[in-house]
């Protein structure tokens, strides 16, 4: 039992390219969400989906593009990468009010 | 939005020694969770606490929600408690506002 599977692990990009985190859990969970988590902070949430074919909105969704495609997959796209876009990634998976698992992250560093 | 604030941000302990952390929100919540972020960066679920106390372990924590803070109590502390506290308060849907933290380092 994998659990909540990030990739990649570490990612340079440079500014303007492109690129899409993977997240995958196998606990047919129904929530999954995305946050970023910034130096000497909190994780804050950027988009989350509440069921397959379904996101929305989080605190901080600028410049990020999401798909819930199949239950068990939430991608994370970065159309134009920008320098502020520096972070440590987290992908979460939830079926109640107990039970939230967090990826190992993704750090990923935008030059 | 709820703010949520954690104190103190910092804090070295020996080994052994015991701990108190506190989160304090801007508004009364009815869903608040403690999680520890290892050296590693791993994120894992400690407690589930609306309200009242619960044990598990060195490790415990208590909600008083009607005054707006959460404790975090940890006893005997060892090196593997090392790493980042965050409690976070949880709105509809299961989303997490989180706070900015407490670090513990724990010196052996």
């Amino acid at each position: 039992n994998a659990g909540v599977t990030q990739t990649p692990k570490f990612r340079v990009l440079k500014t303007g390219q492109s690129m899409t985190l993977l997240c995958a859990q196998d606990m047919n969970h129904e929530y999954m969400y995305w946050y970023r988590q910034d130096p000497g902070m909190g994780l804050r949430l950027i988009h989350y989906s509440v069921g397959e074919g379904t996101t929305a909105k989080g605190e901080v969704p600028d410049g990020y593009n999401v798909s819930r495609l199949k239950k068990q997959n939430f991608l994370l796209g970065l159309e134009s990468a920008a320098p502020s876009q520096t972070s440590v990634y987290f992908c979460a998976s939830s079926y109640s009010l107990y039970g939230y698992t967090f990826g190992s992250g993704t750090r990923l560093t935008v030059v | 939005g709820i703010q949520v604030e954690q104190s103190p941000p910092d804090l070295i302990l020996q080994e052994g020694a015991n701990s108190t952390l506190r989160c304090n929100f801007s508004d009364s919540v009815n869903n608040l969770q403690w999680f520890h972020q290892n050296p590693w960066g791993q994120l894992i679920n400690l407690f589930y606490i609306p309200s009242g106390t619960k044990q598990n372990g060195r490790l415990s924590a208590t909600t008083v929600a009607t005054e707006r803070y959460s404790l975090l109590y940890i006893s005997s502390s060892q090196t593997t408690d090392s790493g980042v506290y965050f409690c976070a308060w949880k709105w509809a849907g299961n989303m997490l506002t989180f706070g900015g933290g407490t670090r513990l380092m724990v010196k052996p």
